[in-house]
């Protein structure tokens, strides 16, 4: 069965350093999206991604934050300059195309630790 | 997208049927109820959704109220890898299709 995959599944950093998250989304999928949890917290929605440009980002997504599609599979997250409060669970999702039948599916994660 | 209500917590045991509630009282009615689990720290699953109609596939059944300001997750038969924190979520079928978690129900399956 086909599934989003992420790397790393850990990652240490130290604050003020710049970080790149990875996620290869399934391959046919259309619509990529990058989620976090902080530990203990709900599941947030980062950003959404369609059509090689941002459809929508939350407040978090400030300009720390950028996302790209490099090439034709896959799906990078970069922080630019890591802070304490950016210690979180990363979640990297898509979807094969809009509409209600919105079964995303999501990656494993990318444990990020700012020190 | 509109709120909803879940039980912070159940228990269920161990072969018998778990049933979630969920309260969106205010959902539109182009929005979909769909409910999604999430297992220990792993990414979240979807499990299934529905409009109106009571909807079952091979995971859950959601029986959806006819007013549609309610429903249920039904787990047949809950075995210890059920144990997770279920969400419902209400969102229409446009815009970008984002998921809003709220805090959703831990349910402990109990051997």
């Amino acid at each position: 069965e086909p599934e989003v995959t992420q790397t790393p599944s850990h990652q240490v950093t130290q604050m003020g350093q710049e970080v790149i998250l990875r996620c290869v989304p399934i391959s046919n999928h259309l619509y990529f999206y990058w989620y976090r949890q902080i530990l203990g917290q709900k599941v947030e929605f980062l950003v959404s991604f369609y059509n090689n440009e941002i459809s929508e980002k939350s407040e978090i997504f400030d300009d720390q934050f950028s996302v790209e599609r490099p090439d034709g599979s896959n799906f990078t997250l970069k922080i630019r300059s890591t802070k304490l409060e950016d210690s979180a669970m990363y979640f990297c999702a898509s979807i094969l195309a809009g509409g209600p039948y919105n079964e995303q599916f999501f990656g494993p994660g990318t444990r990020l630790t700012v020190l | 997208d509109a709120k909803t209500t879940q039980p912070p917590s159940m228990d269920c045991a161990e072969g018998r049927a778990a049933n979630l509630p969920c309260n969106h009282s205010t959902i539109s009615g182009n929005e979909y109820v769909y409910w999604y689990r999430q297992i220990h720290s792993q990414g979240p699953q979807y499990i299934i959704h529905g409009l109106k109609n009571n909807e079952t596939n091979e995971m859950a059944s959601l029986i959806i109220t006819e007013d549609r300001k309610s429903s249920t997750l039904i787990l047949p038969h809950a075995t210890l890898r059920d144990t997770a924190v279920y969400y419902c979520i209400a969102a229409s079928g446009a815009g970008s299709y984002q998921l809003t978690f709220g805090k959703g129900t831990k349910l402990s399956v109990i051997p």
